[in-house]
Formats: structure tokens, C-alpha cells, sequence
């Protein structure tokens, strides 16, 4: 799977909108982007995933570059359980592909 | 629901014993994985398994053995312990293998080696 970069911590005020980036230059055309967050001591948890369209689902919204090169992940309003490791994923086309896993970003939000 | 279930919660272990972690699912899925995650990392896959009687090596299998028996579970077992398998572990399911499927997580199992 191809590789991913994102920053290792941001922090966001409470209610207010969080955009967090995931650069993969090297993405190949069936790959997945897939977005997993990890609260304190507790399993990683699904969030949302896409190929080439922005994505919304109930939890977030996936934006993608044209290009396929980044995404961000948008949260519309950050709560206090929203603070959690969040990890950008790529996953390929070929099926049978465990997920990879990098350090994600720590994300914290001020109430 | 129940979802994927992982017990114990917690386990201390002296160097050289043995244990098994259990994991079961109850959402029908055929493929189910086994990651550990030190300190301040990211997950590593140790085992996965895309359907009963069959198991794979992820990228950290050393030490451990898996067995799928069943559709539900897929335990893992430290044969040895070592103070270098201190870590958590989570297991997860997902329906299929395919890059479009989101896999689902237990809360882990917290174990120690002293």
C-alpha cells in the first residue's frame, strides 16, 4: 500500500469545524482512502472511506483532491469525544490487503 | 450489539507462560485479523484469517500462532511469553477482503510481560 503523511497533532476549539489533512502522492488509481480514529483506550473505529468522490456520512465528511494526491477529513462541529488519534489509510485494489496503520494525528479539542 | 468481543480485558504474564487471547464476532464475517499496537505507534498486523480453516502471517507473526476454526472466532496464542510482546492487542472483522470494506475493532487486550 502506498504511503500517507499527516501531521502528528493539531487542537481545535469545541463546535468549531476541523479539517485534517493526509497527503499520498503515491496513491495508485484503485486504491481506497480510508479514515479510522482511535479514542483513549479503546479500539480503532471505522469513520469513513472513498475512491474519487467526496464522501458524507453521519460522523464526517472526506473531501478528495482532484488529483487524488491528499484528502482532508472534515468534522463540522469538533466535540470533546472527538479527541482521538485519527489515521488516513490507503488501501489497494486488489482485495485480500490488510490495513496498514502510520502515527496518524492526535487530535485535541478545547472546550 | 455485540460486534467483535476480545477477552480478557486485561492480563499480566511471567516470562515463559502461555496464554490464548480470545476474539469473537457475531456479524457473520469471513475475514478476521489480529493487530498489536505499542506505545505511541500504530497498529501492526500479526495474524488474519479470510475465512474458517484458513490463516495468514501479517508483518509481525513471530511468536504467536492463530487458529479459525469456526466463522466466530479466532484466538491467539503466545506459546513463550516475552517481555517484547508487552503491547495491546485488537482483533477486528471485516465481511469481505476488499479495499472498499471497513473493518470493525474490539477494545482490546492489554497485556503485560514481567
Amino acid at each position: 500500500d502506498a504511503k500517507t503523511t499527516q501531521p502528528n497533532s493539531m487542537e481545535s476549539n469545541e463546535e468549531e469545524p476541523v479539517h485534517l489533512p493526509c497527503n499520498h502522492s503515491t496513491i495508485s488509481g484503485t486504491d481506497y482512502i480510508h479514515w479510522y480514529r482511535q479514542l483513549p483506550s479503546q479500539g480503532p473505529e471505522y469513520v469513513i472511506h472513498g475512491l474519487t468522490s467526496n464522501v458524507n456520512n453521519r460522523m464526517a465528511s472526506l473531501a478528495i483532491a482532484e488529483d487524488r494526491k491528499s484528502s482532508t477529513l472534515i468534522l463540522h462541529r469538533a466535540t470533546l469525544r472527538d479527541a482521538a488519534v485519527y489515521y488516513c489509510i490507503l488501501r489497494g485494489g486488489s482485495g485480500n490487503t490488510p490495513l496498514v496503520f502510520g502515527k496518524g494525528t492526535r487530535l485535541s479539542v478545547i472546550a | 450489539n455485540a460486534g467483535v468481543t476480545q477477552t480478557p480485558k486485561f492480563r499480566i504474564l511471567k516470562i515463559g507462560q502461555s496464554m490464548t487471547l480470545q476474539c469473537t464476532q457475531d456479524m457473520n464475517h469471513n475475514y478476521m485479523y489480529w493487530y498489536r499496537q505499542d506505545p505511541g505507534m500504530g497498529l501492526k498486523l500479526i495474524y488474519y484469517s479470510v475465512g474458517a480453516g484458513i490463516t495468514d502471517k501479517g508483518e509481525v507473526p513471530n511468536g504467536y500462532n492463530v487458529s479459525r476454526s469456526t466463522t466466530e472466532d479466532f484466538p491467539l496464542r503466545l506459546e513463550l511469553a516475552a517481555p517484547s510482546q508487552t503491547s495491546v492487542y485488537f482483533c477486528a472483522s471485516s465481511y469481505t477482503g476488499n479495499s472498499n470494506q471497513p473493518q470493525h475493532f474490539g477494545d482490546g487486550t492489554r497485556l503485560s510481560i514481567l
